[in-house]
């Protein structure tokens, strides 16, 4: 199975702030690379698809980017409701998940 | 409005059995593919199984492989999971999930159904 490395584990930061979190794959998935937010005690909701392609009714702020191996999900002006936890996801192949970045307020 | 409303979760002791049901309305339930994706307390989810919208291609993690069994029933739009010899180990939230375009994207999600596998 493919392996996912998110980093961070966790981060701390303010309304406003440009958050950046990144995935790296075991081997290449090309753009078959996924993000979801998990907000507690919900689903997880699908925010980017295709490494960049915003999900219908995803705020622009969300930037999805990468290819290959590395790749990155990037909230331009963190807002009060995007903290929560991030996840990626493989659809490559067997689908797989990475550890999970959780976003805290500073 | 797409839903999907799972069922049938509850407690069971280990070594016990249990079928999970998943209602979906407001698409075309044989059009797409679904799977069963399960999250442990404080884990990154796991899908246990996915069906093609053929329903041709069934595909299991070697987890779970042999002891869980993914079908469904056109005329109802239901999914369900047959769960058998249950471990500690598949303690977990289940959700059924609705496939992106065929794959591994999951665009819908429902609420969840906790299993709990105890003595």
């Amino acid at each position: 199975d493919i392996q996912l490395t998110q980093s961070p584990s966790s981060l701390s930061a303010s309304v406003g702030d440009r958050v950046i979190i990144t995935c790296r794959t075991s081997q290449s998935v090309t753009i078959h690379l996924n993000w979801y937010q998990q907000r507690p005690g919900k689903a997880p909701n699908l925010l980017i698809f295709g490494a960049s392609t915003l999900q219908n009714g995803v705020p622009s702020r969300f930037i999805g980017g990468g290819s290959g191996t590395d790749f990155t999900l990037t909230i331009s002006s963190l807002q009060p409701e995007d903290f929560a936890t991030y996840y990626c996801q493989q659809s490559y192949s067997t689908p797989t998940f990475g550890g999970g970045t959780k976003v805290e307020i500073k | 409005e797409v839903q999907l409303v799972e069922s049938g979760g509850g407690l069971v002791q280990p070594g016990g059995s249990l079928r999970l049901s998943c209602v979906a309305s407001g698409f075309t339930f044989s059009a797409y593919s679904m799977s069963w994706v399960r999250q442990a307390p404080g884990k990154e989810p796991e899908c246990v199984s996915f069906m093609s919208s053929s329903g041709n291609s069934i595909d299991y993690p070697d987890s779970v492989k042999g002891r869980f069994t993914i079908s469904r029933d056109i005329a109802k739009n239901s999914l369900y999971l047959q769960m058998n010899s249950l471990r500690a180990e598949d303690t977990a939230v289940y959700y059924c999930v609705r496939g992106h375009s065929g794959s591994s994207t999951w665009d819908y999600w429902g609420q969840g159904t906790l299993v709990t596998v105890s003595s």
